[in-house]
């Protein structure tokens, strides 16, 4: 499987405070996405990258924003955690927009 | 980019051959159609991936007729470790960068 790992795997935090979560990947795919997935439901596409300092928006965007300063680091930040946003994430990688994508372990995320 | 219909949810038997259905009626002419499995507490992983015809790999088979508007991932002799989430995609060639995924399909394999 391709190098993609998730930090922290588990995180409880407070509502209000800043959160940030990493994906970080060592096969040098251009593109990266974050997802968060919510019990008996799919995936919902947050932000994507499709490049280093190049992103976009996904289906559920408000409340979270991303960077990517380098090809194997994509970064997403809760800028203030709200109960809502407890959620499993997901980051994934490709190599192509044709190419499979790879996903990470997940990041456990409980706001309280 | 198409979208993607397919059930919410199936219930098969250790043994049975299943097949899910997808409809995309949309399909452009560079999509691909790609299925990914989803474990529970795991992210999902690349099953297989076709433009026509059929496509098979030593975990299932992709069926596409010849207008594209469906495809059908069938699962030879399923076992209990093949309940999972089936999500089918229609991936663009032509770099269409979002890769958003549908609800999927909840398969249940019963003993």
């Amino acid at each position: 499987d391709a190098g993609i790992t998730q930090s922290p795997r588990h995180k409880v935090t407070e509502t209000g405070t800043p959160v940030t979560l990493r994906c970080h990947q060592t096969e040098n795919h251009r593109y990266m996405y974050w997802y968060r997935q919510d019990p008996g439901h799919g995936l919902r596409l947050i932000h994507y990258s499709y490049g280093v300092k190049d992103t976009d928006k996904g289906e559920v965007s408000d409340g979270y924003s991303v960077s990517r300063s380098k090809t194997e680091d994509f970064l997403l930040t809760l800028e203030s955690a709200t109960s809502s946003q407890t959620s499993v994430y997901f980051c994934a990688s490709r190599f192509g927009t044709d190419t499979e994508a790879f996903f990470g372990q997940g990041t456990r995320l409980t706001v309280v | 980019l198409a979208k993607t219909t397919q059930p919410i949810s199936m219930d098969s038997y250790e043994g049975q051959e299943v097949n899910i259905t997808c409809s995309h009626n949309n399909i452009a002419t560079n999509d691909y159609i790609t299925w990914y499995q989803q474990f529970p507490s795991q992210g999902p992983r690349f099953i297989i991936q076709g433009y026509k015809t059929k496509v098979t790999n030593e975990v299932a088979s992709l069926f596409i007729p010849a207008d594209r508007k469906s495809s059908t991932l069938s699962l030879p002799r399923v076992s209990l470790s093949d309940t999972a989430v089936y999500y089918c995609l229609v991936t663009f060639s032509g770099g269409y960068n979002k890769l958003i995924f549908g609800a999927g399909t909840r398969l249940a394999v019963h003993p």
